[in-house]
């Protein structure tokens, strides 16, 4: 079946600095992915759409400059937080359509902390 | 977008009992309504999937049935096991020109005991 690659697993940074998180589809193209970040006993809320070759849809009240999505190829999308503050600590989860028909796949999340 | 109400308490549930789990949505109906299993610390994984014109869905153990009259889908675990044990969240699809965009429910966490 389709698989999401997502990395790294966890990811603990300064203040300030910046961290990118890679997502793959391994054995199929995704021209579209999406970015989701979930806080602790809260729902997914979607972040972004991100769109190969072109540029991301973000969700009201998210800032792209803040949150950079890059769609290079059918095959990978990175998220990079910018200048990464303690409230930017979540669990950011990507995933990719396999078909109308068998709902989306899910990378295995991303969990950040802002130290 | 709208909101999606799922039971927040936790559903305790003796193994081979059949686990009743509830998602409810405010306004209109979607083109899709999934369901996804998320274990501690993991991304979700797709369970499944019923369309708006569906009333019901069975996957093995799982049942999913779609009620647009009640904005309702309940999903059923027949013969519950440990492993069952997650948290179990309910997202829409409305499939327009946003296709892809999913609104989850909260979840709810299902434990079943031995």
């Amino acid at each position: 079946g389709a698989v999401v690659s997502q990395h790294p697993s966890r990811v603990i940074c300064k203040s300030g600095t910046s961290v990118k998180i890679e997502c793959r589809s391994l054995d199929f193209q995704a021209t579209t992915m999406f970015w989701y970040r979930q806080f602790p006993k809260q729902s997914l809320m979607l972040m972004a759409t991100s769109n190969e070759g072109s540029k991301a849809t973000y969700e009201q009240g998210v800032e792209k400059d803040k949150f950079l999505i890059n769609h290079a190829s059918l095959t990978l999308s990175t998220l990079t937080v910018t200048s990464a503050h303690p409230e930017d600590s979540s669990f950011y989860i990507c995933s990719a359509s396999g078909g109308a028909n068998y709902g989306y796949t899910f990378g295995s999340g991303t969990r950040l902390t802002v130290v | 977008s709208q909101k999606i109400e799922q039971n927040s308490e936790a559903l305790n549930i003796q193994e081979g009992k059949t686990a009743t789990l509830t998602c409810n949505y405010t306004n209109y109906s979607p083109a899709y309504l999934q369901w996804y299993r998320q274990d501690p610390g993991r991304g979700p994984v797709f369970l499944l999937l019923i369309r708006e014109n569906e009333k019901e869905k069975r996957k093995e153990r799982l049942k999913v049935t779609f009620d647009t009259t009640l904005k309702q889908s309940l999903f059923h675990i027949t013969a519950s096991q440990p492993a069952d044990s997650a948290t179990y969240l309910c997202a829409l699809d409305e499939a327009t020109d946003s296709w892809g965009k999913l609104q989850f429910g909260a979840g709810t966490q299902v434990v079943v005991t031995p």
